[in-house]
C-alpha cells in the first residue's frame, strides 16, 4: 500500500524557515517523480515544485522561485521542501504527491499525503 | 502562463442528477488534463487523467471529455459520496502544473 506521510509543519514567524519532510512507502520511491502542492485555508490547490525520481533537476512554479528548495533522499525514501523567508501568504497545507507515471514530473498525481499545515504568523 | 477556469464555482444538485463541470484553458493543452476530487479535511484524489482515462478504482459514473481548451467532467448519476470539490489540472507545460480554482458540488 502506497503511503506518504508529511511532517515538519507548524507555526513560524514571518521571515523564518522550515523544512518539510514526506516519508514514502509501498512503492519504488526512486522510480517516481515527486511533487509538493499547497492549499491555503479555504482556497484552491497550487503546484509548488517537482523533482524526478533520480533527484537530478528540480522544478518550481514561476511565481515561487527562489523561496523553495525541493530535494529527496532515495536511500531514506524521503522527499523534502525547504521554505525560506516565510510570509503570511505562505500559510497553507502542504501536500506531497506522487507522479502517476515513472518518467514524469508535474504530470498527474495518483497518491497524496495527508498534508502538513504551515502557519506563518507573529 | 496557462490559466485554468472552472465553471460553475458552486453547483447545487440532488442524488441521481447528471452533473457536468467545465474547465477551460487559456491556451491549447491538447489532452493533458486531470480531474481530482477533494472532500473537506482530506487530500485530493485522482479521478481522471489524460482528459478521459479513468483512474483505477474510480466508479464508471465519472467520465471526462474534451481537447484543446475546453474540457468537461461528468457524473452520470450523482451519489451521496460525490458531494465534494472538484479540481481540474493542466500538465501540458513541461515540468509545471496548474490547477483550476475548483467547483464545489453541494446538495
Amino acid at each position: 500500500e502506497v503511503q506518504l506521510l508529511e511532517s515538519g509543519g507548524g507555526l513560524v514567524q514571518p521571515g523564518g524557515s522550515l523544512r518539510l519532510s514526506c516519508a514514502a512507502s509501498g512503492f519504488s520511491f526512486s522510480a517516481y517523480g515527486m511533487n509538493w502542492v499547497r492549499q491555503p485555508p479555504g482556497k484552491g490547490l497550487e503546484w509548488v515544485s517537482g523533482i524526478p525520481g533520480s533527484g537530478g533537476n528540480t522544478y518550481y512554479a514561476d511565481s515561487l522561485k527562489g523561496q523553495f528548495t525541493i530535494s529527496r533522499d532515495n536511500s531514506k525514501n524521503t522527499l523534502y521542501l525547504q521554505i525560506n523567508n516565510l510570509r503570511a501568504e505562505d500559510t497553507a497545507v502542504y501536500y506531497c504527491a506522487k507522479e502517476r507515471f515513472t518518467t514524469t514530473v508535474a504530470d498527474s498525481f495518483d497518491y497524496w499525503g495527508q498534508g502538513t499545515l504551515v502557519t506563518v504568523s507573529s | 502562463d496557462i490559466q485554468m477556469t472552472q465553471s460553475p464555482s458552486t453547483l447545487s444538485a440532488s442524488v441521481g442528477d447528471r452533473v457536468t463541470i467545465t474547465c477551460r484553458a487559456s491556451q491549447n493543452i491538447h489532452i493533458w488534463l486531470a480531474w481530482y476530487q477533494q472532500k473537506p479535511g482530506k487530500s485530493p484524489k485522482l479521478l481522471i487523467f489524460e482528459t478521459s482515462r479513468l483512474e483505477s478504482g474510480v466508479p464508471s459514473r465519472f467520465s471526462g471529455r474534451g481537447s484543446g481548451t475546453e474540457f468537461t467532467l461528468t457524473i452520470s448519476s450523482l451519489q451521496p459520496d460525490d458531494f465534494a470539490t472538484y479540481y481540474c489540472q493542466d500538465y501540458s507545460s513541461l515540468y509545471a502544473a496548474t490547477f483550476g480554482q475548483g467547483t464545489k458540488v453541494e446538495i
